[in-house]
C-alpha cells in the first residue's frame, strides 16, 4: 500500500525553526516528485515547495521563499521540509504529495499525507 | 506566477442535479490542471488531470474539460458522497497554485 506519513509538527513561538518528515512506503521514492502542501484552519489548499526526484529542481510559494528549505533522502525514503523564521501565517496542517508519474518535474499529485499541524504561537 | 481563479466559491445544488465548477488561469497552462475533491477533516483526493483525464477509480459522473487558460469540473448527476471542496491547481511551471475552492453544499 503506498502510504505517506508527516512528523515534525508542533507548537513553536515566531521567529523559530522547525522541521517536518514524511515517510514515504509502498512505491519506488526515488522516482517521484514530492510537494509539501498547506492548509491554513478553514483555508483552502496552498502549495509550499516542491522537489523532483534527483533533488535536481525545487519550487517554493513567494510567501515561503528565503525561509523555507525542501530536502528528501532517497536511500530514507523520506522528504523533509525545513521550516525558519516561522511566522504566525505559517499556521496550518501541512500535507506531503506525492506526483502521479514516475520522473516527471511537474504533475498532479495522486497520493497524500494526513498531514502534520504547526502553530506559530507565542 | 500563475494566479487559479475558481468560481463560484459556494455553490448550493441537489440530488440529482448537473454540477459545473469554473477555474480560469491567469495565463496559459496548456492542459497542465488537476481537480481535487475534499471532505472535512480528509486530505485532498485527486478527481482528474491533463484537464480532462478521470483518476482510476473516480466515477464516470465526474469529468473536466477545457485548455489554455479557462477550464471546467462538472458532475453530471451530484451524489451524496459528492457534497465536498473542489480545488483546481496547475502543473505547469514553479510555483504550483491552487484556487481558492469551492464548496458544494447540500440545497
Amino acid at each position: 500500500e503506498v502510504q505517506l506519513v508527516e512528523s515534525g509538527g508542533g507548537l513553536v513561538q515566531p521567529g523559530r525553526s522547525l522541521r517536518l518528515s514524511c515517510a514515504a512506503s509502498g512505491f519506488t521514492f526515488g522516482d517521484y516528485t514530492m510537494h509539501w502542501v498547506r492548509q491554513a484552519p478553514g483555508k483552502g489548499l496552498e502549495w509550499v515547495s516542491g522537489i523532483s526526484w534527483n533533488s535536481g529542481n525545487m519550487g517554493y510559494a513567494d510567501s515561503v521563499k528565503g525561509r523555507f528549505t525542501i530536502s528528501r533522502d532517497n536511500a530514507k525514503n523520506s522528504l523533509y521540509l525545513q521550516m525558519n523564521s516561522l511566522r504566525t501565517e505559517d499556521t496550518a496542517l501541512y500535507h506531503c504529495a506525492k506526483v502521479l508519474r514516475r520522473r516527471i518535474p511537474y504533475d498532479a499529485s495522486d497520493v497524500w499525507g494526513q498531514g502534520t499541524m504547526v502553530t506559530v504561537s507565542s | 506566477d500563475i494566479q487559479m481563479t475558481q468560481s463560484p466559491s459556494t455553490l448550493s445544488a441537489s440530488v440529482g442535479d448537473r454540477v459545473t465548477i469554473t477555474c480560469r488561469a491567469s495565463q496559459s497552462i496548456s492542459s497542465w490542471l488537476a481537480w481535487y475533491q475534499q471532505k472535512p477533516g480528509k486530505a485532498p483526493k485527486l478527481l482528474i488531470y491533463e484537464a480532462s483525464t478521470l483518476e482510476s477509480g473516480v466515477p464516470s459522473r465526474f469529468s473536466g474539460s477545457g485548455s489554455g487558460t479557462d477550464f471546467t469540473l462538472t458532475i453530471s448527476s451530484l451524489q451524496p458522497d459528492d457534497f465536498a471542496t473542489y480545488y483546481c491547481q496547475h502543473y505547469n511551471s514553479n510555483p504550483l497554485t491552487f484556487g481558492g475552492g469551492t464548496r458544494v453544499e447540500i440545497k
